[in-house]
């Protein structure tokens, strides 16, 4: 069965730095994975996606992602924070039949705090 | 487009009380959710559907009955709340893509159950 690790529970960057948010899944075949942000009581904002094709993938408000098979991981990178980053991070995969995405498996977050 | 919308935007429910948690969506999408998202436990499936009349369940189903009478609405109901139900709950839609389909979420409604 799928699954989704997200080993940092809790994160601390400074406004300016690079920050990386690690992701790794577990899945035989392709897996179709995304990345969602969550801000302070709010619903879930799709940042980016992978499907197919180039592994480097680009999303939206500066952020990346790179699928790497040999790792299973798709990790999420920002070259320079904002403060407005602040926020959890979710990975997810796939879940349904064959991989398929109308149903979805998510780690369990990690959450972004900025420091000025 | 309004997208994903969810009522109510907070409840608090006594143990054993019903109540029916609403999702709406004007995207005409086939495919709509619910999550439950929990502190440490990210998102997990509650029930999904592939489309007007045809419901499944996800990961954690016990406690939550859906039903899908037409396109635009999925309704989550809780026929006898508990305290295990506090919970955040997100509804879900996207359309069709041959398995790639992108889920777009409404705000969430928080749930307590005293």
């Amino acid at each position: 069965a799928q699954s989704v690790t997200q080993p940092d529970i809790h994160i601390t960057v400074s406004e300016g730095a690079s920050l990386e948010l690690r992701c790794n899944y577990s899945y035989g075949a392709t897996p179709y994975l995304f990345w969602y942000v969550q801000s302070p009581g709010q619903g879930l904002q799709l940042l980016l996606k992978y499907f197919s094709g180039d592994t480097l993938v680009q999303g939206i408000k500066g952020f990346e992602a790179e699928f790497k098979r040999s790792q299973s991981s798709f990790n999420l990178r920002k070259p320079s924070v904002h403060w407005s980053d602040a926020a959890e991070y979710f990975c997810a995969v796939g879940a349904g039949y064959g991989g398929a995405t109308n149903k979805l498996i998510f780690g369990t977050g990690t959450l972004l705090a900025v420091q000025p | 487009n309004a997208g994903v919308t969810q009522t109510p935007k907070f409840q608090v429910l006594k143990t054993g009380q019903s109540m029916t948690l609403q999702c709406a969506q004007d995207m005409n999408h086939e495919y709509m959710s619910w999550y439950r998202q929990d502190p440490g436990m990210g998102l997990r499936l509650i029930h999904y559907s592939v489309g007007a009349g045809i419901t499944d369940q996800g990961e954690v189903p016990n406690g939550y009955n859906v039903s899908r009478s037409t396109t635009e609405d999925f309704p989550l109901r809780l026929l006898s709340a508990a305290p295990s139900q506090t919970s955040v709950y997100f509804c879900a839609s996207s359309y069709r893509d041959r398995g790639r389909e992108t889920q777009y979420f409404g705000p969430g409604t928080r749930l307590l159950v005293l």
